[in-house]
């Protein structure tokens, strides 16, 4: 059973306008939720993450919402630029810092 | 420059051979990790070390073998059980004492097997 869902496989946006990218997990053991931002034929970068304690971490044009009475963060990029075209994973993270990844997100933010 | 490297970028094998895929980091973090990414999907955790000469199975461990003899170096063997090793292979290092526990990347390995 996959503990870490991304359910829509692609998202597409107007640059300026918001991305809002989802991600729903099942166990409640998980401490960190973390986004990667992942190239064709790269490695994930880190991009930005959560504590279970918090519900909302900022950097810039990404915000990070945790609601874990429903299990589910969501990423919010805004705004969107044709340079955040690419694939994004949610990742959860327990105790002994091993992460579970969802099956990603295609963002393509036209111009 | 600090990083990950993994060697080489594109790999290819005859079906039956085991295959050795380098990882190497000068970012002093303890913990590393191998994963899988096939088509379409996320990346599936293979093996991790969160210290020198100990390793722990991930979800998909059959069919692969790890070392890890210095903090630097973590090595993944794909052998011949593997019932279907061609795919994309991600190393990855995280330092024990970070605030957010993220994972720091290699470029990959494709591995293709004919």
């Amino acid at each position: 059973d996959q503990q870490v869902k991304q359910n829509s496989p692609s998202l597409s946006v107007q640059e300026g306008r918001i991305s809002i990218l989802n991600c729903d997990y099942t166990n409640s053991m998980f401490d960190y939720f973390l986004w990667y931002k992942k190239y064709p034929a790269e490695g994930p970068t880190f991009l930005i993450s959560i504590s279970s304690i918090k519900d909302k971490n900022e950097d810039g044009r990404f915000t990070v919402f945790l609601n874990k009475s429903a299990k589910h963060l969501s990423l919010h990029i805004v705004p969107s630029q044709p340079g955040d075209s690419a694939v994004y994973f949610c990742a959860a993270s327990d105790g002994a810092g091993k992460s579970t990844f969802g099956d990603g997100t295609t963002l393509t933010v036209k111009p | 420059d600090g990083g990950i490297t993994q060697s080489p970028k594109y790999l290819f094998r005859k079906e039956g051979q085991n295959v050795t895929l380098s990882c190497e980091q000068n970012l002093n973090h303890d913990a590393m990790y191998w994963y899988r990414q096939d088509p379409g999907q996320g990346l599936r955790l293979i093996y991790y070390s969160q210290i020198v000469n100990d390793f722990q199975k991930g979800d998909i461990a059959e069919g692969y073998s790890v070392s890890r003899e210095k903090k630097e170096s973590f090595p993944l063997t794909v052998t011949s059980a593997q019932k279907n090793p061609t795919a994309f292979y991600l190393c990855a290092s995280r330092t024990t004492a970070g605030a957010y526990n993220e994972q720091f990347f290699g470029p990959g390995t494709r591995l293709t097997v004919l």
